[in-house]
């Protein structure tokens, strides 16, 4: 299985602040990398797609790089309702795995 | 509209048995697959398995394999998650979920969840 380790577990930031998450595959996945935003209570939602594209209706402040191991999500302004829990995952082969989540608290 | 619709809350009793649905509309269903995702109270998420209902192929995350079963009625559009024996390990919340494209990927369409809690 290929394993996906997401840093950091935890950050703190302050509205209008850059933050970045990074996400590693123990293998090469290509671009098969997803991003997803968590509210509590809430499904999960995909923010990107292919390691680098912005699902429909996503905001721009939202962006992703990355492919083989190493990948970054980058919310270039927080806002308000930024603040939720990240989780990567790879799409490159079964079984699918997920990052363990990082949680975006607000300073 | 393309969603998925999942059944509502069960609470079991360690032992018991449980079929818990996700409904899709608004798509093909039998051209897309439709994973299932847990997540236990506080914790991360799990991908637990994936059905293509037009041939019924079926993957399991090792971590579940053996521990529940995956199926889907192509007639009415509905996959299953279901539990032979229920342990209180297994209450959490469970979706399902599409990905983008016939070919797999990322999980653009997800249900609601459904809460399973077991307890004696």
């Amino acid at each position: 299985d290929i394993q996906m380790t997401q840093s950091p577990s935890s950050v703190s930031a302050s509205v209008g602040d850059r933050v970045t998450i990074t996400c590693r595959a123990s293998q090469g996945i290509s671009s098969w990398l997803a991003w997803y935003q968590q509210k509590p209570g809430k499904a999960p939602k995909l923010l990107i797609y292919a390691a680098s594209s912005l699902q429909s209706g996503v905001p721009s402040r939202f962006s992703g790089s990355g492919s083989g191991t190493d990948f970054t999500l980058t919310i270039s302004s927080l806002q308000p309702e930024d603040f939720a829990t990240y989780y990567c995952q790879q799409a490159n082969s079964f079984p699918l795995t997920f990052g363990q989540g990082t949680r975006l608290e607000i300073k | 509209e393309v969603q998925l619709v999942q059944s509502g809350a069960e609470v079991k009793k360690p032992g018991e048995s449980l079929k818990i649905s996700c409904k899709g509309s608004g798509y093909s269903f039998t051209s897309y697959w439709i994973g299932w995702v847990r997540q236990m109270p506080g914790k991360g998420l799990e991908w637990m398995g994936i059905i293509y209902p037009g041939d019924s192929d079926t993957r399991y995350s090792p971590s579940f394999q053996g521990q529940v079963t995956i199926s889907a009625d192509k007639s009415i559009s509905t996959a299953y998650l279901q539990w032979s024996s229920l342990k209180a390990s297994d209450t959490a919340m469970y979706y399902c979920a599409r990905p983008r494209g016939p070919f797999g990927g990322a999980f653009d369409i997800w249900g609601q969840g459904t809460m399973v809690t077991v307890s004696s």
